[in-house]
């Protein structure tokens, strides 16, 4: 069973252009979470998505950055013109549900994000 | 407010002893659970222990064990006989009932874990 799958690992982005990160969640899961980690820092929560639906997208910056999960494929975090502040590593993570307080999300291995 | 602190930056410990990371939150929900993660250099995040709430036992997970004190809202991770393999960066991380539709996790700033031979 294989776990929570994100491509690409690496990726170099010059100023202006844009970032796709691909996140496959694990099989059976229908919630997935996108988490960024800025150099030296804990893990930030951006977007919950569930399959077509964006349910909380509260740490999502306002401009520029935007997701999906659609009903077929793997979820897409986009950020159009990236700037120099978005190198971070991104982290998806999926959970088969809205379950009890211990459900746990399970994390791919980051995609690392650097822009030129 | 801080609602996950882990304050030690850096921690060294001699391979084969026990160490144990700190970590403090901060929440008015009754119902909420703990979660250690394990970051190493390779960058992945490897979920270690996790503790409910309203669990009456401290959590244990083979080498890890979680010291919580709920009175004290300090959940502390405990790593026996350390290993060389240890050495990584470690996250707290929380999850209240009360974080919206999401459940999304609140980490701490993590603390780098170097074990010495």
């Amino acid at each position: 069973n294989a776990g929570v799958m994100q491509n690409p690992r690496h990726l170099v982005r010059r100023r202006g252009q844009e970032a796709r990160l691909r996140c496959s969640p694990m099989k059976g899961h229908s919630h997935v979470y996108w988490y960024r980690q800025l150099p030296e820092e804990g893990l930030k929560f951006m977007v919950y998505l569930q399959k077509e639906n964006i349910i909380d997208e509260s740490g999502m910056p306002k401009e520029r950055f935007s997701a999906e999960f659609p009903k077929e494929g793997p979820s897409i975090l986009r950020i159009q013109q990236v700037v120099r502040g978005d190198s971070a590593a991104y982290f998806c993570a999926s959970s088969p549900g809205l379950a009890g307080e211990g459900s746990e999300q399970f994390f791919g291995p980051g995609t690392r994000l650097t822009v030129l | 407010a801080q609602k996950i602190t882990q304050t030690q930056p850096g921690m060294f410990v001699q391979e084969k002893e026990a160490v144990t990371l700190d970590c403090t939150y901060d929440t008015s929900d009754p119902s909420y659970g703990l979660f250690w993660y394990k970051q190493p250099s390779s960058g992945e995040m490897i979920f270690l222990i996790y503790q409910g709430s309203y669990d009456q036992q401290n959590a244990t997970e083979g080498r890890y064990s979680l010291n919580f004190q709920k009175a004290r809202k300090s959940a502390n991770l405990v790593i026996s006989a350390s290993q060389l393999g240890d050495s990584a960066m470690y996250f707290c991380a929380m999850r209240e009932a009360s974080s919206g539709s999401a459940r999304q996790l609140t980490f701490g700033s993590g603390t780098q874990l170097t074990v010495l031979p």
